[in-house]
């Protein structure tokens, strides 16, 4: 699986939109791009996936640059609930393959 | 509904001993996923299962040890010769041989080694 860099942390004001990025410029063509969430001492929560076009769902939007290099995920209005540890992974699934998590991004929101 | 339970959520053991910590999943999901998470890291893999008795290890399967013998069942097992016992451990499943399909997590369970 590809390796992802991410910033350690980040802040946003409660209500703004908070831009995560991505890079994982190693990237394959049959890896995908997928974002968790983990709140302090819980199990990560999936958040949204895509291959190479943009996606949206109900809890965010998935930006994935044309080259696949990297990737913003976007929280448009954030809350104070929002406030955990953000995950980028990429993996190919239908395989035998392996889920590698990283350090993610610490996402504090304030008011 | 459908999920992924861990037991228990705190566990103390003294040092030396194994415990076993459990897995429970009804989502008819192929693959399990152990992993180990101390403060302020994030999740490093143990032992990985895609399908019922055959599992791989992870990146840091030493001291530990895991059994597949029901879909539904992946218990991980801390052995005595794990180093550094003490940390948070969560359990994942997935579908296996579906693309883009997501992993769903346990809450965890929190071991300490006193």
């Amino acid at each position: 699986d590809a390796k992802t860099t991410q910033p350690p942390s980040m802040d946003c004001a409660e209500g703004r939109a908070a831009n995560l990025p991505c890079n994982h410029s190693t990237i394959s063509g049959n890896e995908y791009v997928y974002w968790y969430r983990q709140i302090h001492s819980q199990g990560p929560q999936y958040i949204i996936h895509g291959l190479k076009n943009n996606e949206t769902n109900e809890m965010a939007s998935l930006i994935i640059t044309e080259d696949r290099k990297s990737s913003t995920l976007i929280l448009p209005h954030a809350t104070l609930r929002d406030t955990a540890v953000y995950y980028c992974i990429v993996r190919v699934t239908g395989t035998a393959s392996k889920l590698t998590f990283g350090t993610g991004t610490r996402l504090q929101v304030t008011l | 509904d459908g999920g992924i339970t861990q037991s228990p959520k705190y566990l103390f053991r003294k040092e030396g001993q194994n415990v076993t910590l459990s897995c429970e999943q009804n989502l008819n999901h192929d693959a399990m996923y152990w992993y180990r998470q101390d403060p302020g890291q994030g999740l490093r893999l143990i032992y990985y299962s895609q399908i019922v008795n055959d599992f791989q290890k992870g990146d840091i399967a030493e001291g530990y040890s895991v059994s597949r013998e029901k879909k539904e069942s992946f218990p991980l097992t801390v052995t005595s010769a794990q180093k550094n016992p003490t940390a948070f451990y969560l359990c994942a499943s997935s579908i296996r041989g579906v693309w883009g399909t997501e992993a769903f997590f346990g809450q965890g369970t929190r071991l300490t080694v006193v």
